[in-house]
């Protein structure tokens, strides 16, 4: 199976921030990669897609990158509502999706 | 309005069957893979399997294999995740996802979610 190494699991940022996640894939996904956003209590809400492709309706400071194994998730200016749980899945396994274990980021 | 509604929290004791659902309505419900995720007490997700509700056609991940069903009633646009014997480690929630069609196969629509709690 293909395995996915989020980092940092935890991050400690303020208001107005530039923060960076990033995502390993244990094998080439090309571009399967999704991101996720989750709030205590709530259900995941997809952000990104095929890597750096904006969901409708989310704001634009949210962007992603990356092809192959490596990717990122990057929030170019922290908002006081971005405080949540972020999780990479890939999407390339043939109905063996798997996420990665999550990061935390916290205020700071 | 593309929506998944989930059915409501279930408290169960070790060894009990049990199966839950997820209703999609406001898009054409055969056309979409429906995806279930774990989430243990403070924990991350984990993708268990989906199924195809045009033809029932169902995966499912090697850790979940074996331990769930996944299912589905086209004709009413539910489906389902059923345990034929519950275990304590199995108390988690549930979330049932659409599977996009273009975009990677990103999960683009959520449950709300269902509580299993195991206890004897």
């Amino acid at each position: 199976d293909i395995q996915m190494t989020q980092s940092p699991s935890s991050l400690s940022a303020s208001v107005g921030d530039r923060v960076t996640i990033t995502c390993r894939a244990s094998q080439s996904i090309t571009i399967y990669l999704n991101w996720y956003q989750q709030k205590p209590g709530k259900a995941p809400k997809l952000l990104i897609y095929a890597a750096s492709s904006l969901q409708s309706g989310v704001p634009s400071r949210f962007s992603g990158s990356g092809s192959g194994t490596d990717f990122t998730l990057t929030i170019s200016s922290l908002q006081p509502e971005d405080f949540a749980s972020y999780y990479c899945q890939q999407t390339y396994s043939t109905s063996k999706y798997t996420f990665g274990q999550g990061t935390k980021l916290e205020i700071k | 309005e593309v929506q998944l509604v989930q059915s409501g929290a279930e408290v169960k004791k070790p060894g009990e069957s049990l199966k839950i659902s997820c209703k999609g309505s406001g898009y054409s419900f055969t056309s979409y893979w429906i995806g279930w995720v774990r989430q243990m007490p403070g924990k991350g997700l984990e993708w268990m399997g989906i199924i195809y509700p045009g033809d029932s056609d169902t995966r499912y991940s090697p850790s979940f294999q074996g331990q769930v069903t996944i299912s589905a009633d086209k004709s009413i646009s539910t489906a389902y995740l059923q345990w034929s014997s519950l275990e304590a480690s199995d108390t988690a929630m549930y979330y049932c996802a659409r599977h996009t069609v273009t975009g990677a196969n990103a999960m683009d629509v959520w449950g709300q979610g269902t509580t299993v709690t195991v206890s004897s």
